[in-house]
């Protein structure tokens, strides 16, 4: 069945490393995503990583998959304030068909 | 390059009356997008169009909800009647390519409030 889990609420103090974690159930997704979502704002994709890569880095941004647990994380370093938004962990199917099953967005707070 | 956009951004309606979303995507996309995002529920997927042709529209909740892409461009999704149930966000999504990996991009979406 689809079904991504993740946290409802994080906060972190500016500055430090912010972590937040996702759990899917279908071993067969093949793209794991974060989005971002800002207040008012649309969705908008962080980053992705294919289901046969353990780690991915882009600048700030490092995402772990652990397939073998269906975990995915991702970590910002030195959150700013304006990293404070709604991230959504989401994933989806191979075979092209590009249907997105999405977490219930987990809220990060950057205390300044 | 213009984004997804979609109108309203915001509607405000009585249960009983219709409501027409609208969402243009990405100039050359042949793949659309509606999801909703219910209060305090996840983001869920609605239906997909590749051109003018549904492709899936196994999340559709229920026949009040009908969606059109005329001419494989813009799309809309109407609700009618309009239930207190059906508030949420509406976004929008395109993607480029049927076959590809490519990644969807999202408009800013719908906050329909059923009153």
């Amino acid at each position: 069945g689809e079904d991504v889990e993740q946290s409802l609420f994080l906060s972190v103090r500016e500055g430090d490393s912010s972590v937040i974690n996702c759990t899917y159930t279908d071993s067969s997704s093949t793209y794991l995503y974060w989005y971002k979502q800002e207040p008012g704002a649309g969705l908008q994709l962080l980053t992705y990583i294919f289901s046969n890569m353990d780690m991915k880095q882009d600048q700030r941004l490092t995402v772990l998959l652990n397939k073998k647990d269906k975990h995915l994380s991702l970590r910002i370093a030195d959150t700013q304030t304006g990293d404070s938004a709604i991230y959504f962990c989401a994933e989806s199917f191979s075979g092209g068909y590009q249907k997105v099953t999405f977490g219930i967005g987990t809220k990060l707070q950057v205390i300044p | 390059e213009a984004g997804v956009t979609q109108f309203p951004s915001h509607s405000v309606i009585e249960k009983g009356q219709t409501v027409t979303l609208r969402c243009d995507p990405i100039s050359g996309h042949d793949n659309l997008y509606w999801y909703r995002r219910v209060m305090g529920k996840e983001i869920k997927f609605l239906l997909h169009f590749v051109k003018e042709s549904k492709q899936d529209e196994s999340g559709m909740p229920n026949n009040r909800f009908l969606a059109e892409r005329t001419g494989g461009t813009y799309s809309t999704l109407k609700v009618q009647p309009a239930e207190l149930e059906d508030s949420g966000v509406y976004f929008c999504a395109s993607s480029q390519d049927w076959a590809s990996s490519d990644t969807q991009y999202f408009g800013p979406g719908t906050r329909l409030t059923v009153l």
